[in-house]
């Protein structure tokens, strides 16, 4: 069955730290993403990335940044934390264009 | 560019009762239609999806067809349990000729009381 792994589900850290949130996927995908989901406010896409070192950014890129050294990991980096950066992180994972989405359980995330 | 448009929630229901949960949608091109469940505290699953025009996805009692004159994906079970409680998101999965990405609408809550 398919797997998409976020290391964390909870998370607190302080403003002006570096954060790093993992995702892992074992089906081999082309296609990953990192979105933030906020009451009232859905999906939201910060990056995105459609192969191996190959990035775009989403609707919200701003104080994030991403990684994707190998085809199953895809990291997302929070330059310096801030407090409007308390949300829960969503990553997913897609064969390609056209085909569903997997997502991990979510990584929720508090910046004190 | 493309866009989702969902009902707003939340939706409460006693269990048993008829759910129909509103999606239309504008997209260039031919998008696949997704619903998907999140369930509390959890990512969200893929529940149906359609791939092209009168498509029917069916899983778990609930049922969703691709109407393209209509431009719409709604979701519907004919019996809710209380166990269904969750938010449902309508969702494009984007073309190759249109947006690449994936497109979700807000999501509607579902509350169901026993």
């Amino acid at each position: 069955d398919v797997k998409v792994t976020q290391s964390s589900r909870y998370l607190v850290k302080r403003t002006g730290e570096k954060v790093f949130l993992e995702c892992v996927q074992d089906m081999d995908h082309e296609n990953m993403f990192w979105y933030r989901q906020d009451p009232g406010l859905g999906l939201r896409l910060i990056y995105f990335s459609y192969d191996v070192k190959m990035k775009e950014k989403g609707d919200i890129p701003e104080g994030y940044s991403v990684s994707r050294e190998k085809k199953e990991r895809f990291s997302l980096i929070l330059e310096s934390a801030s407090t409007n950066q308390t949300s829960m992180y969503l990553c997913a994972s897609r064969d390609r264009v056209g085909q569903p989405q997997h997502f991990g359980d979510g990584t929720r995330l508090s910046i004190l | 560019g493309d866009s989702v448009t969902q009902m707003e929630g939340p939706v409460t229901l006693s269990e048993e009762a008829f759910l129909t949960i509103n999606c239309t949608y504008t997209a260039t091109g031919y998008p696949s239609l997704f619903w998907y469940v999140q369930y509390p505290g959890e990512g969200l699953q893929l529940l149906l999806k359609a791939t092209k025009a009168d498509d029917k996805g069916s899983n778990k009692g609930f049922e969703a067809t691709y109407r393209k004159e209509t431009t719409s994906f709604h979701l519907e079970k004919g019996s809710v349990q209380v166990s269904d409680s969750a938010v449902y998101f309508c969702a494009l999965g984007g073309t190759s000729g249109g947006s690449y990405i994936p497109t979700f609408g807000r999501g509607t809550s579902l509350i169901v009381h026993p």
